[in-house]
């Protein structure tokens, strides 16, 4: 089945600077990455998702990348700000509609 | 329109017990999956439900089982409930096998 790994497993910033939390996954059928933002004691929501057939999205100051060859994706997050603090969710599955598989999850800290 | 509604919201057991949890899907949602999440172990995939069968399911012991209804509402059980089992359970729902995931807030079982 499929395997992702996500890190790092904390990540404090300054506001303003910005973050990059990377995920690596296993199975190269995998052809959707989500990305999946958990705010303290809420439920995890959906920020952006990329699919195999672009390298590369963005919305506003988050980004996504994605490297099939590598089997890697990654999460940017420019500009950041304190109520980007939360626990960030990669994932992947594969077209056949198998489970989505997450990663570990990213606690990123924005520090004023 | 409603989100993913998830009840009881929070509940003790003891050791032994056995606990029922349900999740109402977004209207028109006809997969549900469950998550087990726990502090240091991100979410963990339960099993995922499309049209009243189950599709996929992870690697959780026969104690954990569910089922999904015509109305696509579904429900997990844990039987003789252990200590580990202790977690925020959450449901997700999505448009069909593909789609975003829509997560509940979650019931938050306590174990003692």
């Amino acid at each position: 089945g499929e395997n992702v790994e996500q890190h790092p497993s904390t990540l404090s910033v300054q506001e303003g600077d910005s973050a990059v939390i990377k995920c690596t996954y296993s199975d190269s059928a995998s052809n959707y990455f989500p990305w999946y933002k958990q705010e303290l004691g809420k439920r995890p929501q959906l920020i952006i998702d990329i699919r195999s057939n672009v390298g590369e999205k963005k919305d506003q100051r988050i980004a996504v990348t994605l490297n099939k060859t590598a089997k890697h994706f990654s999460l940017h997050i420019t500009e950041t700000q304190p109520e980007d603090s939360a626990v960030y969710f990669c994932a992947a599955r594969d077209n056949a509609g198998n489970m989505l598989t997450f990663g570990g999850g990213t606690r990123l800290m924005v520090k004023p | 329109k409603a989100g993913v509604t998830q009840t009881p919201r929070y509940l003790i057991k003891t050791r032994g017990q056995q606990v029922t949890l349900s999740c109402s899907p977004i209207s028109g949602h006809r997969s549900v999956s469950w998550y087990q999440q726990t502090p240091g172990q991100g979410l963990q995939f339960l099993f995922e439900y499309f049209s009243e069968t189950q599709r996929n399911k992870g690697n959780f012991p026969g104690r954990f089982s569910g089922r999904q209804f015509s109305n696509s509402r579904s429900e997990m059980n844990v039987s003789t409930l252990e200590l580990g089992d202790s977690a925020l359970y959450l449901c997700a729902s999505s448009l069909d096998i593909s789609g975003e995931l829509f997560f509940g807030e979650g019931s938050r079982l306590t174990v003692l």
